[in-house]
């Protein structure tokens, strides 16, 4: 399978811990996209690497998230002191340009 | 403020029927605009889309209707199958900035029955 990877699929946490979701994308793809989903909402830009650099953030990313693509490969979202609210699908999607290709997400859930 | 407003918000159908989902965006410097397809459990697919030198685009049983002026767009399903039940975002992308994120609706959840 050649698509967005993502991993993994499901996780569930207890508030206050931290978390790490991490993303593979296409390989040809130097562009990565973080997108927060939650329950009857659409995808919400959280954040956007070309190749290794980290080039636009949300105001969504609190301090509490950090992203990272070393050597713009794949990526890791961290969580850090997860909150109720954080409870959401985190969506990974990749392009070379234009089309965006998504992951199948990574569920979390926070107790 | 929401830049892509999306409606309805769920929508019933009969087999056969036509499914209409509708959209409107505010941000003059969006110039295409994708329509995904989500099933449970799953990321968003692309279905169809189209940029604004067209004002219709059609694939199988998937249609796109734009209008510029009015800034709305429209998917249009024909003879809409219970396989066709799922969400559907609407979104809108500004390709000439630096990162092609894409803005969303927020869906419309489409039920066909058989």
């Amino acid at each position: 399978d050649t698509g967005v990877s993502q991993n993994p699929r499901h996780k569930i946490t207890k508030r206050g811990q931290n978390v790490t979701f991490r993303c593979d994308p296409i390989s040809e793809h130097n562009r990565l996209y973080w997108y927060r989903q939650t329950l009857g909402q659409g995808p919400e830009f959280l954040t956007y690497f070309q190749n290794e650099a980290q080039l636009e953030k949300s105001r969504l990313l609190s301090d509490r998230f950090s992203a990272e693509r070393p050597k713009g490969s794949f990526s890791t979202l961290e969580i850090q002191r997860t909150e109720q609210g954080d409870s959401a699908m985190y969506l990974c999607a990749s392009s070379s340009a234009g089309e965006l290709f998504f992951g199948e997400g990574s569920r979390l859930t926070v107790l | 403020q929401q830049q892509v407003k999306q409606s309805p918000q769920s929508l019933i159908v009969q087999k056969g029927g036509i499914s209409i989902i509708n959209c409107a965006y505010e941000n003059t410097a969006f110039d295409y605009f994708p329509w995904y397809q989500q099933f449970p459990g799953k990321g968003p697919a692309l279905l169809i889309a189209i940029r604004p030198d067209v004002s219709e685009k059609k694939e199988g049983r998937f249609t796109i209707s734009f209008n510029k002026s009015a800034k709305q767009f429209s998917l249009h399903i024909m003879d809409s199958q219970p396989g066709d039940s799922a969400t559907y975002f609407c979104a809108a992308q500004n390709s000439g900035g630096s990162n092609y994120k894409l803005t969303f609706g927020k869906g419309t959840l489409l039920t066909v029955n058989p």
